[in-house]
């Protein structure tokens, strides 16, 4: 049972445009909502986080929105660059109870056309 | 300040042969976690340890099994290899027992013939 599900798979979007990747949960359980970031050959960074008592959260170009009653929360890219190419991960985990067991999307890789 | 460092970087195997990777956990990180990444695919979390205990596991078969030392670096192990262990497997540290704010490391790519 795949409890978080990410699209799209695959993006590509022109340089400054706006790169919006979904994700939506199952376990109304799950209170802590990461995406990381993962070059080829690197092992998958932290990007940004949130929790679900605030509905958005923005770190200089990288923004996640956040719907608790959708149980869904997405992450926005402006101004894409192509340096953002990468793979991006939604990650969802219920920190009292998991204990550090993030489940992960399937992820999006992004690309960025000059 | 060095991050998750580990060890091997590539290994090839063969079918029913057993493997030990290895990983150093961030300075400062008392807490190590493993999963197991197919190519393609999200990473899937394999356990947890703390305190040189595993705290948490994945659905993962016996196959897999792990040791945490006293400087918390860690070891895991996969005996009797299967074609379908064939993948990346990435060590994540944290500070603290329950922390879910993880560190990854590059990760070990594992491909078993």
């Amino acid at each position: 049972q795949q409890q978080v599900k990410q699209s799209p798979q695959s993006l590509i979007v022109q340089k400054g445009g706006i790169s919006i990747i979904n994700c939506a949960y199952e376990n109304t359980a799950f209170d802590y909502f990461p995406w990381y970031q993962q070059f080829p050959g690197k092992g998958p960074a932290l990007l940004i986080a949130i929790r679900p008592d605030v509905s958005e959260k923005k770190e200089g170009r990288f923004t996640i929105s956040f719907n608790k009653s959708a149980k869904q929360f997405s992450l926005h890219i402006m101004d894409s660059q192509p340096g953002d190419s990468a793979t991006y991960f939604c990650a969802a985990s219920n920190e009292g109870g998991s204990q550090g067991n993030l489940i992960f999307g399937k992820g999006t890789k992004l690309s960025v056309k000059p | 300040d060095a991050g998750v460092t580990q060890s091997p970087t590539h290994l090839i195997k063969t079918r029913g042969q057993q493997v030990t990777l290895r990983c150093s956990p961030k300075s400062g990180h008392d807490t190590v976690s493993w999963y197991q990444q197919a190519l393609g695919q999200g990473p899937q979390f394999i356990f947890q340890y703390y305190e040189e205990e595993e705290r948490q596991r994945g659905n993962f078969p016996d196959r897999f099994s792990g040791h945490q030392f006293p400087n918390y670096s860690s070891e895991l192990n996969v005996n009797a290899l299967l074609l379908g262990d064939s993948a990346l497997y990435l060590c994540a540290s944290s500070f603290g027992y329950g922390a879910n704010v993880l560190t990854f490391g590059a990760g070990s790519r594992l491909t078993v013939l």
